[in-house]
């Protein structure tokens, strides 16, 4: 089955730089890749996702790329504030559409320094 | 929020006492997830739901069991909990009209149950 490893565990920068999270998987077949955010006692939100047609994808401050051949994908966040304090999680599926069966990764708590 | 609620949100409980969460949705998506949030592992699913009295197995299975007799409820039991399932539960579910993006797999997550058996 499906295996999405998650690195760092833990990251700190100072305010306005950027941070990176990159994760690995193992199932070729997969073709679907978000990446959740979850703040301290909140539920995991959806703050950006990839399909496997796509090879980077921008919103905002927010960018994934995608790289098929090495099966990993990484967020990066530009410009960090204090707010994007969190623990971000990615995932993997292989989806037909309809319902699929995320396989996450263990998380990366970020700390966002003023 | 995708219309989902959760209860109780919080419950202790002794070991081999029967539990059962409940997941509660209002706008009529088809599929719906339980998963557990344990330090390190991430988020791992349980059990999934693609359509009333449909239900599937998910990586972490074993202990837990599921029913869905409405398309609203998706409720998750503990037959006889164990001290191993003290951890949070999360509902999930996916998107049905596909939303802005055409698609029906992006997964919701209802605010979670904590769960601790002594």
């Amino acid at each position: 089955g499906e295996n999405v490893e998650q690195h760092p565990s833990t990251l700190s920068v100072q305010e306005g730089d950027s941070a990176v999270i990159k994760c690995t998987y193992s199932d070729s077949a997969s073709n679907y890749f978000p990446w959740y955010k979850q703040e301290l006692g909140k539920r995991p939100q959806l703050i950006i996702d990839i399909r496997s047609n796509v090879g980077e994808k921008k919103d905002q401050r927010i960018a994934v790329t995608l790289n098929k051949t090495a099966k990993h994908f990484s967020l990066h966040i530009t410009e960090t504030q204090p707010e994007d304090s969190a623990v971000y999680f990615c995932a993997a599926s292989s989806s037909s559409g309809g319902y699929n069966k995320l396989i996450f990764g263990a998380g990366t708590r970020l700390a966002v320094h003023p | 929020d995708a219309g989902i609620t959760q209860s109780p949100r919080h419950k202790v409980t002794e070991t081999g006492t029967p539990v059962t969460l409940r997941c509660h949705q209002t706008e009529n998506h088809r599929y719906m997830y339980w998963y557990r949030q344990d330090p390190g592992h991430g988020l791992r699913l349980i059990h999934y739901s693609y359509g009333v009295k449909d239900t599937d197995k998910g990586e972490v299975s074993d202990g837990y069991s599921v029913s869905r007799s409405k398309t609203e409820d998706f409720l998750l039991t503990l037959e006889s909990a164990t001290s191993s399932q003290t951890s949070v539960y999360f509902c999930a579910i996916s998107d049905p009209m596909g939303g802005a993006r055409g698609y029906t797999d992006t997964q919701y997550f209802g605010p979670g149950t904590r769960l601790t058996v002594l």
